[in-house]
């Protein structure tokens, strides 16, 4: 497989359930992404992982929690969730964080997940 | 105030015509960097371009081309010839070196071009 991949494309949950969101990239990149897509929002940003360590949380809250074993991989884990939280979970990757943790890199992305949470 | 903006929500326009996507962008830092994606039905954003802020030549790849004007803070995206292919929703973004780390993302544009 080539670029970045995501598993599942779709997911229906519960607000009682535990899921997760699974992120392979074939890159080569050290930096890794998730990024949150609403309707009629912009992109948010959720999280950020270089070389396999966090640099950046934006605020989320806990019920989301990231998980970066090596930097192929980046997962997502969700409980408890709301009807709100319902969106386009989208995963990036890049080369690293330039100098300073800044995204002046290429991010590429992958197809996302389709979240539902009833 | 938002960074990057992209005032058309929405546009049609008729296969084999020329399309232009607006976006403006606001920034202090004097390096930065302005992307643009396409989005198709699938959700995969697919990257486009990549430009920094010392280089004001306009590019052209294929039926693709892009005016950077910082003058007017200004990365407008030209689909020449359109496609049914290229409908999509189409986002600007901009990372800036010494500001604020994030890669700030327009609201987009959703093209659709009819056959």
């Amino acid at each position: 497989e080539t670029g970045v991949t995501q598993t599942p494309r779709h997911l229906v949950m519960g607000m009682t359930n535990k899921k997760s969101l699974k992120c392979e990239q074939h890159l080569g990149h050290n930096a890794m992404y998730w990024y949150k897509q609403s309707a009629k929002k912009p992109l948010e940003l959720m999280f950020v992982y270089n070389f396999k360590e966090q640099t950046e949380n934006n605020s989320v809250p806990s019920r989301f929690s990231p998980e970066c074993p090596n930097s192929s991989h980046l997962f997502l884990h969700l409980h408890t969730l709301q009807p709100e939280d319902s969106a386009l979970y989208l995963c990036a990757s890049s080369q690293d964080l330039a100098l300073g943790g800044t995204f002046t890199d290429t991010q590429y992305f992958g197809p996302g997940t389709r979240l539902t949470v009833l | 105030a938002q960074k990057v903006t992209q005032a058309q929500t929405e546009i049609s326009v008729v296969e084999k015509e020329d399309v232009t996507l607006d976006c403006v962008y606001e920034t202090r830092d004097t390096t930065y960097y302005l992307f643009w994606y396409k989005q198709p039905p699938s959700g995969e954003l697919v990257f486009l371009i990549r430009r920094n802020s010392f280089d004001e030549q306009n590019e052209i790849s294929g039926r693709y081309s892009w005016n950077f004007q910082k003058s007017t803070s200004s990365f407008n995206f030209t689909i020449t010839a359109s496609q049914v292919v290229d409908s999509a929703v189409y986002f600007c973004a901009l990372s800036e070196l010494t500001g604020a780390n994030n890669l700030f993302f327009g609201t987009g544009t959703r093209l659709t071009v009819i056959p």
